[in-house]
């Protein structure tokens, strides 16, 4: 497989689940980032990764909890959600800087119930 | 503010009407990236176009072209003779260089661009 490919597609939950989201990619870079898109707001970067460290954070609520355990996959762990957390959830990667622009997944749609 | 503003949030044209998007940004850098995105119902943010600041040069591929104007600090984006596949929200974005020293991106609330057949 080639570019960023994120599982699941769509994703429904409970406010009490837990439940989490993953990225890969195949393009060698060595960042890669968490970006929300809700309905009203502009998409948001949650998270950044560069060389497997986390180097931004954007005061996300602790309810959201990434992991990046190598360069090549990014997991987003989910607990306790609430329903306005229910969002098109993006990944995307790049070279370090992100210079050249960033490659994005399709997303995971999900949805708090 | 470092930011990205595109004013309009849906436009709507009849196939092979030309439309234009527009996207002003605003930042302290001297050297920045500007960048345009697509994205279809399918839900992926596709790359369309990299501008860096030192670069003015318009640019035109196909029926696509970007008008990049330091002066009023706006990347402004048209389609030439529009298609119903050209349906999509579009996404202006600026590489900002952060407080750590590292760059990200940060976009503009996007445009929904609908071409009725």
């Amino acid at each position: 497989e080639t570019g960023v490919t994120q599982t699941p597609r769509h994703l429904v939950m409970g406010m009490t689940n837990k439940k989490s989201l993953k990225c890969e990619q195949h393009l060698g870079h060595n960042a890669m980032y968490w970006y929300k898109q809700s309905a009203k707001k502009p998409l948001e970067l949650m998270f950044v990764y560069s060389l497997e460290e986390r180097v931004e954070n954007n005061s996300v609520p602790s309810r959201f909890s990434p992991e990046c355990p190598n360069s090549s996959h990014l997991f987003l762990h989910l607990h306790t959600l609430q329903p306005e957390d229910s969002a098109l959830y993006l990944c995307a990667s790049s070279q370090i800087q992100g210079v050249y622009g960033y490659t994005f997944g399709s997303g995971t749609r999900l949805t708090v119930v | 503010a470092q930011k990205v503003t595109q004013a309009q949030t849906e436009i709507s044209v009849v196939e092979k009407e030309d439309v234009t998007l527009d996207c002003v940004y605003e930042t302290r850098d001297t050297t920045y990236y500007l960048f345009w995105y697509k994205q279809p119902p399918s839900g992926e943010l596709v790359f369309l176009i990299r501008r860096n600041s030192f670069d003015e040069q318009n640019e035109i591929s196909g029926r696509y072209s970007w008008n990049f104007q330091k002066s009023t600090s706006s990347f402004n984006f048209t389609i030439t003779a529009s298609q119903v596949v050209d349906s999509a929200v579009y996404f202006c974005a600026l590489s900002l260089l952060m407080d750590t020293g590292r760059r990200a991106l940060t976009f503009g609330s996007g445009t929904r661009l609908q071409v009725q057949p």
